[in-house]
């Protein structure tokens, strides 16, 4: 069974840009959560999807935006990117919603510059 | 919003001993969850407990939930040097409504 794909695994971007990663969940399972983490705030919840919407969102800008396609796969979206946006970007899979067992893909590593 | 303090934040062992972290939270949790991350790698999840109370074992990893709903200790017996990484422990409240709250993780080093 192939476990959480997250595309691209490595990313630099401008200052000002926007970037979207790209997240595939294990198959079956219909919730994708996202997570920020960072060497000084660690592992910080942004946002859940579950069957398309959003169910719950987490302390971040409206910078920060999602969506879920009907197959489950999720993006994540942020515009106008700061140099404090640099951090490792997790997404998480599970079979139910509310971020049960969940199971971390290998991550994002987005550095702003 | 929900915190959870895990410590310690670092350990220094020798290969064969025994190890001990936990997490405290001053909120209730209804799930308590334990992962462990290697450099470069997302978190791998090693335990999961659903009851006040549950302990349970995952090789030589053992976990329980602790009565109040508000703590969690994560036990490794007999470390190997594989065992090295950053051991995170995760909370969720009811209709994980935030999402899964982490600890700050305890940093597990091993001396040959």
């Amino acid at each position: 069974k192939a476990g959480v794909t997250q595309t691209p695994r490595y990313l630099i971007k401008t200052r000002g840009q926007q970037v979207t990663l790209s997240c595939s969940p294990i198959s079956g399972h219909r919730s994708v959560s996202w997570y920020q983490q960072t060497p000084g705030q660690g592992l910080q919840f942004l946002f859940e999807y579950f069957s398309e919407t959003q169910r719950n969102k987490g302390n971040f800008p409206g910078r920060f935006s999602g969506r879920q396609f009907s197959n489950s796969r999720s993006e994540m979206n942020v515009s106008t990117l700061e140099l404090g946006d640099s951090a490792l970007y997790l997404c998480a899979s599970s079979l139910r919603a509310g971020g049960y067992e969940a199971f971390f893909g290998q991550g994002t590593r987005l550095t702003v510059v | 919003g929900q915190q959870l303090n895990q410590s310690p934040q670092s350990m220094f062992i020798q290969e064969g001993e025994d190890v001990s972290m936990n997490c405290t939270s001053s909120s209730i949790f209804n799930t308590w969850l334990w992962y462990k991350q290697e450099p470069g790698e997302g978190p791998v999840l090693l335990i999961a407990l659903y009851k006040a109370g549950e302990l349970t074992s995952n090789g030589r990893l053992t976990a329980q939930f602790g009565i109040t709903r508000k703590d969690s200790f994560l036990n490794i017996s007999a470390s190997i040097p594989s065992d090295v990484g950053i051991y995170f422990c995760a909370g969720a409240s009811g209709g994980g409504a935030d999402g899964l709250t982490f600890g700050k993780g305890t940093h597990l080093i091993i001396q040959p």
